[in-house]
């Protein structure tokens, strides 16, 4: 099966643009994740999503992000305006909602650096 | 609140040297555990995975890990690292009742010396 692919793999921005990240994931998967992390920090939750619906997005830190997830299908996550401190890696991952406790599949990750 | 950490930021092995990357995390009940690699340029990629059963765990590319309920530990081990294993390590916990979402580690820099 198609692994969950992410796009853009790189993006440079300037501080106060706008960024929108792109995660597909495995079809048929109805969880979806996004992570983030920091330089040299831990990977960070930052929402989840049962298909279309926003299950916990109890890590997004601050109104300057929105992910959607359109249909339960792909799901993007906006920065809206970007700032220094958001550059980083941001991971996406999906589940199938009765094999959640046998771990997620992750994609490759969105670098994002804001200059 | 769950948490863990990987005391060991940068490890560096010489191929064929056994390895052991440390784990220790708090959680409240029994937890779920992970390790997952990221290679360079790469994504995160499951090694292996506790959840109930046998201690000692088999994952892939040769690895394994032994969860240790007294010593709160997950540590991953090797026998015989080879000079592909040169990645990022990450330990992570896992929570499926209520809010399901992965804790992770700071992360083990692992360099193989050839």
């Amino acid at each position: 099966e198609a692994g969950v692919t992410q796009f853009p793999s790189h993006s440079v921005i300037e501080k106060g643009q706008t960024v929108t990240l792109r995660c597909d994931p495995i079809s048929g998967h109805d969880n979806l994740y996004w992570y983030r992390r920091v330089m040299g920090k831990e990977i960070k939750f930052l929402l989840h999503f049962v298909k279309e619906s926003k299950q916990d997005e109890s890590g997004m830190p601050n109104n300057r992000f929105l992910a959607e997830r359109t249909g339960g299908t792909y799901s993007t996550l906006k920065v809206q305006p970007a700032e220094l401190e958001d550059s980083g890696v941001y991971f996406c991952a999906s589940s199938q909602e009765l094999r959640r406790r046998y771990g997620y599949t992750f994609g490759s990750g969105t670098r994002l650096t804001v200059v | 609140a769950q948490s863990v950490t990987q005391p060991d930021i940068h490890i560096t092995v010489s191929e064929g040297a056994s390895l052991e990357l440390r784990c220790n995390y708090s959680y409240g009940a029994t937890p779920y555990l992970f390790w997952y690699v990221q290679s360079p340029g790469q994504g995160l990629q499951l090694l292996l995975k506790y959840f109930s059963g046998d201690t000692l765990v088999q994952g892939i590319k040769g690895f394994e890990a032994e969860f240790k309920r007294s010593q709160s530990s997950f540590n991953l081990r090797k026998p015989s690292v080879h000079w592909s294993d040169a990645a990022e390590y990450f330990c992570a916990v896992g929570s499926f009742v209520g809010a399901q979402k992965l804790v992770f580690g700071q992360g083990t820099r692992l360099t193989i010396n050839p």
